[in-house]
C-alpha cells in the first residue's frame, strides 16, 4: 500500500538531547513537509523540500533541521535549541505542482520533553 | 499571524443534527480552500475542497459554503453521525505559487448518539 510511514510513533527526550523524526513516503511524490500540531494552534509548517537536495524553512524552522538526500525520505531533527519541543510532529508529501491543497499526511510522530 | 481564523474550538452535535464551522481569511491571494478530517492519533485527511468561482459546493452530507466578499467560509455535515467525531481544519492556499498550506486552528467534533 502507498503511503507515508513516520517513526517512531511516540519518542521520549530529556532536554538537551538532539532527536531525529524518520518520515519515508513510496508516494513516488516530489514535495514534503513537516508540520507541528499544538493544541489550539492547528499545524504550522516547519520545513519543506520541492526536490532531493533543496528545502525550504517554514513558519517555525527554529531549532530545526532537516535533509533531502533521497526522494523517498525527509527526516526532521529536532535540536537542543528548541524551546519547546513537546509537540505531535506530522509529515506530508504532495504531487509537486499540484496545487490542490492535497497534502498526504503520516499518522505522526509524537515527541515529549521530560 | 493567523491568516485562517476558525471557530468554534469545539462542538458538541447530536446525532442527526447540523455541524458548522466557520473560517474566515485575510491574503486575499489565497484561491483555493480545502478541509481536512483528522481521528485521534491519526493524521489529517483531505475532505472537500472548494474554489472562490463558485459559491457551494457538495459531497454526500458535506457542504462548503463560500462567502467571496466576506471572506469567509464553511463547513455544515448534515445528518451528524457518531463516526464524524474528529476534528476538522479548514485551509487556504495560493494554486498559483507552490502548495504552501497555511490551516485554521482546528475544530474538535462531538457527535453525541
Amino acid at each position: 500500500d502507498g503511503g507515508i510511514t513516520q517513526s517512531p510513533k511516540y519518542l521520549f527526550r530529556k532536554e538537551g538531547q538532539n532527536v531525529t523524526l524518520s518520515c519515508e513516503q513510496n508516494l513516488n511524490h516530489d514535495a514534503m513537509y513537516w508540520y507541528r500540531q499544538d493544541p489550539g494552534q492547528g499545524l504550522r509548517l516547519i520545513y519543506y523540500s520541492q526536490i532531493v537536495n533543496d528545502f525550504q524553512k517554514g513558519d517555525i524552522a527554529e531549532g530545526y533541521s532537516v535533509s533531502r538526500e533521497k526522494k523517498e525520505s525527509f527526516p526532521l531533527t529536532v535540536t537542543s535549541a528548541q524551546k519547546n519541543p513537546t509537540a505531535f510532529y506530522l509529515c506530508a508529501s504532495s504531487i509537486a505542482g499540484a496545487n490542490t491543497g492535497e497534502l498526504f499526511f503520516g499518522e505522526g510522530s509524537r515527541l515529549t520533553v521530560l | 499571524q493567523q491568516q485562517v481564523k476558525q471557530s468554534p474550538q469545539s462542538l458538541i452535535v447530536q446525532k442527526g443534527g447540523i455541524s458548522i464551522i466557520n473560517c474566515a481569511y485575510e491574503n486575499t491571494a489565497f484561491d483555493y480552500f480545502p478541509w481536512y478530517q483528522q481521528f485521534p492519533g491519526k493524521g489529517p485527511a483531505l475532505l472537500i475542497a472548494i474554489r472562490p468561482d463558485v459559491s457551494e459546493k457538495k459531497e454526500g452530507r458535506f457542504t462548503i459554503s463560500f462567502n467571496k466578499s466576506a471572506k469567509q467560509f464553511s463547513l455544515h455535515i448534515m445528518d451528524s453521525q457518531p463516526g464524524d467525531s474528529a476534528t476538522y481544519f479548514c485551509a487556504a492556499l495560493n494554486s498559483g505559487g507552490y502548495q504552501k498550506v497555511t490551516f485554521g486552528t482546528g475544530t474538535k467534533l462531538q457527535v453525541i448518539p
